[in-house]
């Protein structure tokens, strides 16, 4: 079992759609989450970062961690297309390194 | 701008064939990354650098040598390049402060052919 789970999709929405992505992980003692997106032929940029439990909001995101179900959320409200991306779920323990989530491919359609 | 500079971009090399990916970063951070990222295998960690000084071996280090030549560059070495090491690579530097986030470079495209 992978320490970290992300469902690679593709997901296909439609322009304005509220848009969930999800991740679990299996180590209780991560503390930093976050998400990247990563566009194509591009590398991944720093989305969202959230440290321990709660939710963090940044204009249209929204991101989510629930650590007692081992579960961390992202949110995208009114969707554009220029939203689409590989999105990326990372976590650590504090340390140097990050846990990677295999990243889901979102389409936005006009 | 302020960030992570890799070059090349692209490189086809024939097996066998040596090659060194440059990295450099302005941001005056510690860390350092080098990451290979493949389809269904997402990113994954060749070597790392906590400080200037120092190196680290990663998830997948085999076939692979790094450098930190000092704070801002770490350079990335292919000392006989097989058709497995085809990807595209990314190096990265991390955030001290803050929200330890890490910044990307833009990628460098190899084939072994």
């Amino acid at each position: 079992q992978k320490e970290v789970e992300q469902d690679p999709g593709p997901l296909s929405v439609p322009e304005g759609a509220i848009v969930s992505l999800n991740c679990t992980y299996s180590n209780s003692a991560f503390q930093y989450f976050m998400w990247y997106r990563q566009y194509s032929r591009k590398g991944p940029e720093l989305l969202m970062y959230t440290y321990s439990s709660g939710n963090k909001e940044d204009g249209r995101f929204t991101a989510q961690v629930d650590k007692s179900s081992k579960y961390i959320s992202l949110f995208i409200r009114d969707s554009q297309p220029s939203d689409s991306a590989t999105y990326l779920c990372a976590m650590s323990l504090g340390g140097r390194k990050l846990i990677w989530g295999l990243g889901t491919s979102l389409a936005v359609n006009p | 701008n302020a960030g992570v500079t890799q070059t090349p971009k692209f490189q086809v090399l024939k097996t066998g064939q040596s090659m060194t990916l440059q990295c450099a970063q302005d941001m005056n951070h510690n860390s350092m990354y080098w990451y290979r990222q493949d389809p269904g295998m997402g990113l994954r960690l060749i070597y790392y650098s906590a400080s200037e000084g120092t190196t680290d071996k990663g998830e997948v280090p085999n076939g692979y040598n790094v450098s930190r030549l000092n704070k801002r560059e770490f350079s990335l070495r292919l000392e006989s390049a097989a058709p497995s090491q085809t990807s595209v690579y990314f190096c990265a530097s991390r955030n001290q402060q803050g929200n330890y986030g890490y910044t990307f470079g833009s990628g460098t495209r190899l084939t072994v052919v």
